[in-house]
């Protein structure tokens, strides 16, 4: 049974500290997204990669966030410095987009609960 | 596991009884949509998709309807059973050759009274 994992499922952290997330997508799958959700915000998209290369990262904090892809197998996610608005689960997804550049069925992960305190 | 307590609208159904969530969309060029379910704990569970060329699709137990002239699709859970209660988000999304443009609603919480 392909799931996305995950890691770690759960981080505290000082504000200031470094906090990189990764994901192992689905084999074969060939797109990635970052979410993260929020009370208040609800689900937003931070950053979304097709063939490992980043299409729109729009939605994440140029500043302190990146979201890289160093393989096929992994996608990361780093907040450097964090900071407790930063506080939330954080979600990876993957899935197969066709030559329409649609993508269709996202697989979600498990989520990355991360509170900086 | 992942969960969000979201302060969200509820819909409390009685066990057996049909269930209709709602969802009013944003875009008008949105060209394909989708149902997501959230169980406490888990990350969202696609559960069906409609592209704008069509106004109904159905699955098994779940019907989705788009109306796209008030922009509004809806979630039918035909029979609806305990191993419904969850968070049902719809998501929309304007399609790109280089970047599809993805937004998810805010959500609904499901209850199912026994």
């Amino acid at each position: 049974d392909a799931r996305v994992t995950q890691t770690p499922r759960h981080k505290v952290t000082e504000m200031g500290q470094e906090v990189t997330m990764r994901c192992q997508p689905i084999l074969g799958h060939n797109t990635v997204f970052w979410y993260r959700q929020t009370m208040m915000q609800g689900l937003e998209l931070l950053a979304y990669f097709r063939n490992r290369a980043p299409l729109d990262d729009s939605g994440m904090p140029k500043d302190r966030f990146s979201a890289e892809m160093p393989d096929a197998t992994l996608a990361t996610l780093k907040i450097q410095p964090s900071e407790p608005r930063d506080s939330a689960v954080y979600f990876c997804a993957s899935g197969l987009a066709g030559t329409s550049g649609v993508t269709d069925t996202q697989y979600f992960g498990p989520g990355t609960r991360l509170t900086v305190l | 596991g992942e969960s969000v307590g979201l302060h969200l609208p509820t819909l409390s159904v009685q066990e057996g009884d049909n269930s209709i969530i709602n969802c009013a969309y944003s875009n008008s060029a949105s060209d394909y949509f989708i149902w997501y379910k959230q169980e406490s704990g888990k990350g969202p569970q696609f559960i069906i998709d409609i592209r704008s060329n069509m106004d109904k699709r159905q699955g098994q137990r779940v019907t989705v309807l788009l109306n796209k002239t008030v922009k509004h699709l809806s979630l039918q859970i035909a029979a609806t059973q305990p191993g419904d209660s969850a968070v049902y988000f719809c998501a929309e999304i304007v399609s790109h050759s280089s970047a599809s443009k993805i937004i998810f609603g805010s959500g609904t919480r499901l209850s199912i009274r026994p």
